[in-house]
C-alpha cells in the first residue's frame, strides 16, 4: 500500500514570494491534515478536511495561508506572501475516518525555508 | 484545551543503556495517547498508542508506556537502546468525540544514543 505522498520535498524562496504544497493521500483515506513543524517545535495543526469540506482550520493564518481539498482526494496547501516565519517542515497526513480510533499516516513532509 | 508536555528537550544515553522519556498532559476529557519517532528528513512514525484497557502498552522496537491517569503522565521506556533509536520523539493526544482525530503535540525529545 503506497504511503502519503508530497512534494516538492525542499522549497527555498524569498519572503513576499509564493509557494505551494501538495498532497496525495492514502487511497480512500476520508480525513486529511496539514501540520506545521517549526524547528524545535512538535507540528501544529494548520487545517483538517473530512473529504472535501473542511472540519477544522482554526490555527490557519488565512491572510496569507489557503488549502483546498478538491474532489476529496489530494490536496494542496499555499502561502501567500510567505514571511521569515513560514519557515518550517510541513506535514500531511491522512486516515480512514471510520467509526472508533483511526491512526494517523504522515507524509514525509515539505521543508520551507524563506530567505 | 489540551496540551501536551515533554519534559526533556534532549536526551542522551549510551548503547545498552536504559532511558525513559517524560509526558504529561492536560485535558477536561478522556483522551487517547500516542507516541511518534521522527528520523532525520523523515515523516512521524507511530510507536505505540492507549486507547484503553490494560495501562502499558508496548510498541514496536521495543518500546513501552505507561498511562497513569492520577499522574496524567505517559511515559515512554526501553530498557536497551541502540544507536539506530537515535531520532526525536512526539508525545501526542487526542481528545476523542468532536475533534475528528486532530493530534495535539508536545515540543518533542531528542534521544542520542552514543556508543
Amino acid at each position: 500500500e503506497a504511503g502519503v505522498a508530497q512534494s516538492p520535498r525542499y522549497k527555498i524562496i524569498e519572503k513576499r514570494q509564493s509557494v505551494a504544497f501538495w498532497c496525495n493521500p492514502i487511497s480512500g483515506h476520508a480525513t486529511l491534515y496539514w501540520y506545521q513543524q517549526i524547528l524545535g517545535q512538535g507540528p501544529k495543526l494548520l487545517i483538517q478536511f473530512q473529504n472535501n469540506g473542511v472540519v477544522d482550520d482554526s490555527q490557519l493564518p488565512k491572510d496569507r495561508f489557503s488549502a483546498e481539498r478538491l474532489k476529496g482526494v489530494d490536496s494542496t496547501l499555499k502561502i501567500q506572501p510567505a514571511k521569515l516565519e513560514d519557515s518550517a517542515v510541513y506535514l500531511c497526513a491522512s486516515n480512514p475516518a471510520l467509526a472508533g480510533y483511526n491512526e494517523q499516516f504522515f507524509g514525509p513532509g515539505t521543508r520551507l525555508t524563506v530567505l | 484545551a489540551q496540551s501536551v508536555t515533554q519534559l526533556d528537550s534532549q536526551v542522551p544515553v549510551f548503547e545498552e543503556a536504559p532511558v525513559e522519556l517524560r509526558c504529561n498532559y492536560s485535558s477536561s476529557v478522556s483522551v487517547y495517547l500516542f507516541w511518534y519517532v521522527q528520523y532525520p528528513n523523515q515523516g512521524l512514525q507511530l510507536l505505540l498508542k492507549y486507547l484503553s484497557g490494560s495501562t502499558l502498552v508496548k510498541g514496536i522496537n521495543g518500546f513501552e508506556a505507561e498511562f497513569n491517569k492520577s499522574q496524567t503522565s505517559f511515559h515512554l521506556r526501553k530498557p536497551s537502546v541502540h544507536i539506530s533509536d537515535t531520532a526525536e520523539y512526539f508525545c501526542a493526544l487526542n481528545a476523542g468525540g468532536t475533534s475528528y482525530g486532530k493530534l495535539t503535540f508536545g515540543q518533542g525529545t531528542i534521544l542520542t544514543v552514543h556508543p
